[in-house]
């Protein structure tokens, strides 16, 4: 069974400074999304990471993907106070007709 | 707007009342995913369409929750005899699935009930 995890869970952290969350899941697969989500609103979909080693950067966001050890991060580089919000990872279950199966999100607070 | 749309956005009901919501998924996107996300969590699966045929259902959805997607387009999720620990936000979401496609899904903005 697909399980992902995600560490932190939460994180507060001062604008200016870099951090990473990570993403790991427990059985192979190829596919892997990291979502925004902003109070009380809906999903964001920010990278799709699709094979070994890709890399997708987005403004401060960094995003990652190593298969063979079941990882993904998402780096922020030089936070700023707007990138405050609920990240989420989720990894395709190719068993299950590539079902998401979802992390249980890191709640980054970022102080100006 | 072309993104995936709810109705309602919010929707206030009594214990033991009926409710449904609909979802208007991106046109061209033959998938479309019901989750519930509770304060706190991450989104909890609860069906999931490939055009018009419900091809999987969550083991934990009591069945007095039901979904259709009669013509592949819009869906419906009803909820019968709501109870207060169906508080939650409903989410839809779509994807293009397929060859070329990656199933990245397009979620709409949510309906949030809330059960007295």
């Amino acid at each position: 069974e697909l399980k992902v995890e995600q560490n932190p869970l939460f994180l507060s952290m001062q604008e200016g400074k870099n951090y990473t969350i990570y993403c790991n899941y427990s059985t192979t697969s190829d596919r892997l999304y990291w979502y925004r989500q902003d109070p009380g609103k809906s999903l964001e979909s920010l990278f799709v990471l699709l094979s070994n080693g890709a890399v997708k950067q987005e403004g401060r966001l960094m995003a990652s993907l190593d298969t063979k050890a079941r990882l993904s991060t998402l780096h922020i580089t030089a936070a700023v106070h707007d990138l405050s919000a609920t990240y989420f990872c989720a990894v395709a279950n190719m068993d299950s007709n590539y079902q998401l199966i979802w992390g249980a999100g890191t709640k980054l607070i970022i102080k100006p | 707007d072309t993104g995936v749309s709810q109705d309602p956005r919010h929707k206030i009901t009594k214990r033991g009342q009926n409710v449904t919501f609909r979802c208007d998924p991106i046109s061209e996107h033959n998938r479309l995913y019901w989750y519930r996300q509770t304060l706190g969590q991450g989104p909890e699966f609860l069906t999931y369409f490939q055009n018009e045929a419900q091809l999987e259902k969550s083991r934990l959805l009591s069945d007095r929750f039901s979904a259709e997607r009669p013509k592949g387009s819009f869906s419906t999720l009803e909820i019968q005899r709501t109870e207060q620990g169906d508080s939650a936000m409903y989410l839809c979401a779509s994807s293009p699935f397929g060859r070329g496609a990656y199933n990245e899904q397009f979620f709409g903005p949510g309906t949030r009930l809330t059960v007295l």
